[in-house]
């Protein structure tokens, strides 16, 4: 099973609101992500937790807090957001397997379509 | 300097015809895993095939086969026998593995690929 669940699937909030995105994974991955992708553009990394600590922050503003209570939750937590961060969020996690380099399949969710008003 | 090239922005073809995506990647270490993925206008990112730096022998799932020329380093996405279902957006991306590069994925810009009836 290679599912990676995220609610909601669509989100809209005004700029004072405080809202949150979950995202599940029960693979057993150690290794959980959050990613920015605006229409017609790559995914851009925000966070990646590994072993349930906050490994990598690509410099990301602080109106954007990521939390991993356990290893198959993560959340990300949206407080002042600005028009700008409308965007598809997407969650994604991997084994963090570092026996053989390269393979680290990262397994996504079907993402959630945030507007910001 | 771009990691990852995708030259064909938009590309159609025939259903039941065979396609080729390009891919090239750029990077100075010996161990790196090459991916392909596909995202639907639904927007989940699907994992579609994995290329290891060290593997003696393309990659195939179904009716993905993965042209991997390390010299020219180039991993084209070949998909036989197109479907309509197979209309979508396709990204190569690239994990290098060395510890320094965390566990990030670098994406290509992608290509749209359109399946005619």
């Amino acid at each position: 099973d290679t599912e990676v669940t995220q609610t909601p699937k669509h989100l809209v909030m005004g700029m004072t609101n405080k809202k949150s995105l979950k995202c599940e994974q029960h693979m057993g991955h150690r290794a959980m992500y959050w990613y920015k992708q605006k229409a017609k553009k790559p995914p851009e990394l925000m966070f990646v937790y590994s072993y349930e600590k906050l490994s990598i922050n690509e410099s990301v503003p602080s109106r954007f807090s990521p939390e991993c209570p356990n290893s198959s939750l993560l959340n990300l937590h949206l407080h002042a957001l600005q028009p700008e961060d409308s965007a598809l969020y997407l969650c994604a996690s991997s084994q963090e397997s570092e026996t053989l380099a390269g393979v680290d399949t990262q397994y996504f969710g079907p993402g959630t379509r945030l507007t910001v008003l | 300097a771009q990691k990852i090239t995708q030259t064909q922005p938009g590309m159609f073809v025939q259903e039941k015809e065979a396609v080729t995506l390009d891919c090239t990647y750029d990077t100075s270490d010996p161990s790196y895993g090459l991916f392909w993925y596909k995202q639907p206008s639904s927007g989940e990112m699907i994992f579609l095939i994995y290329q290891g730096s060290y593997d003696q022998q393309n990659a195939t799932e179904g009716r993905y086969s993965l042209n991997f020329q390390k010299a020219r380093k180039s991993a084209n996405l070949v998909i036989s026998a197109s479907q309509l279902g197979d209309s979508a957006m396709y990204f190569c991306a690239m994990r290098e593995g060395t510890n320094n590069a965390g566990n990030m994925l670098t994406f290509g810009g992608g290509t749209r690929l359109m399946v005619k009836p």
